[in-house]
């Protein structure tokens, strides 16, 4: 039983478009949703990250939007290129000893030129 | 590159070997953990370990043991491999609070 869920598990975008990717979660005591881009061979690396104190989040072409009530966050990608092309992760991490990263299941991101 | 060194990067076993997987990080930090990724799963905690001489159990530990007898390194070991635990294997460690994670660049281990 998966604590963050991740939707779409694929998503095919055209080059310019806008991919967005949704995670919900359930257990109130995480505080802190970063999400990880992975190329194919590679480790995943922190692409942006937001606190839950905050609704939105925006780095270049990267938003993150919040919903806390509803317990839901998203990110999209504004403008997306090729380069985009990877696997996306959404994770939390909750309160107290252990700063351990809860992970959703992943979405393979396709930007066709 | 300062960063999380992990080795070997590719492993094929037969059921009921045994190995080590090792992780080496240079940032001094002090958490260090291990994860599997199998597809559609994302990634998925087997052990951790807050300080040199710690460890402790993740969401997945069985058929795996740790150890961090020094601050830089985190072993994986599996003692009896099975086909189950073919999966690409990933070390992390952090500074802790919510700062992001350093991951190395995995192990790819099938077992036969």
């Amino acid at each position: 039983q998966q604590q963050v869920k991740q939707s779409p598990q694929s998503l095919i975008v055209q080059k310019g478009g806008i991919s967005i990717i949704n995670c919900a979660y359930e257990n109130t005591a995480f505080d802190y949703f970063p999400w990880y881009q992975q190329f194919p061979g590679k480790g995943p690396a922190l692409l942006i990250a937001i606190r839950p104190d905050v609704s939105e989040k925006k780095e270049g072409r990267f938003t993150i939007s919040f919903n806390k009530s509803a317990k839901q966050f998203s990110l999209h990608i504004m403008d997306s290129q090729p380069g985009d092309s990877a696997t996306y992760f959404c994770a939390a991490i909750p309160t107290g000893a252990g700063n351990m990263l809860t992970f959703g299941g992943g979405t393979r991101l396709m930007v066709k030129p | 590159n300062a960063g999380v060194t992990q080795t070997p990067k590719f492993r094929v076993l037969k059921t009921g070997q045994s190995m080590t997987l090792l992780c080496a990080q240079d940032m001094n930090h002090e958490y260090m953990y291990w994860y599997r990724q199998d597809p559609g799963m994302g990634l998925r905690l087997i052990h951790y370990s807050v300080g040199e001489g710690t460890t402790a159990k993740g969401e997945v530990p069985d058929g795996y043991n740790v150890s961090r007898l020094k601050k830089q390194n985190f072993l994986l070991g599996l003692e009896s491999a099975a086909p189950s635990q073919t999966s690409v294997y990933f070390c992390a460690s952090s500074s802790g609070g919510t700062y992001g994670y350093t991951f190395g660049s995995g192990t790819r281990l099938t077992v036969v």
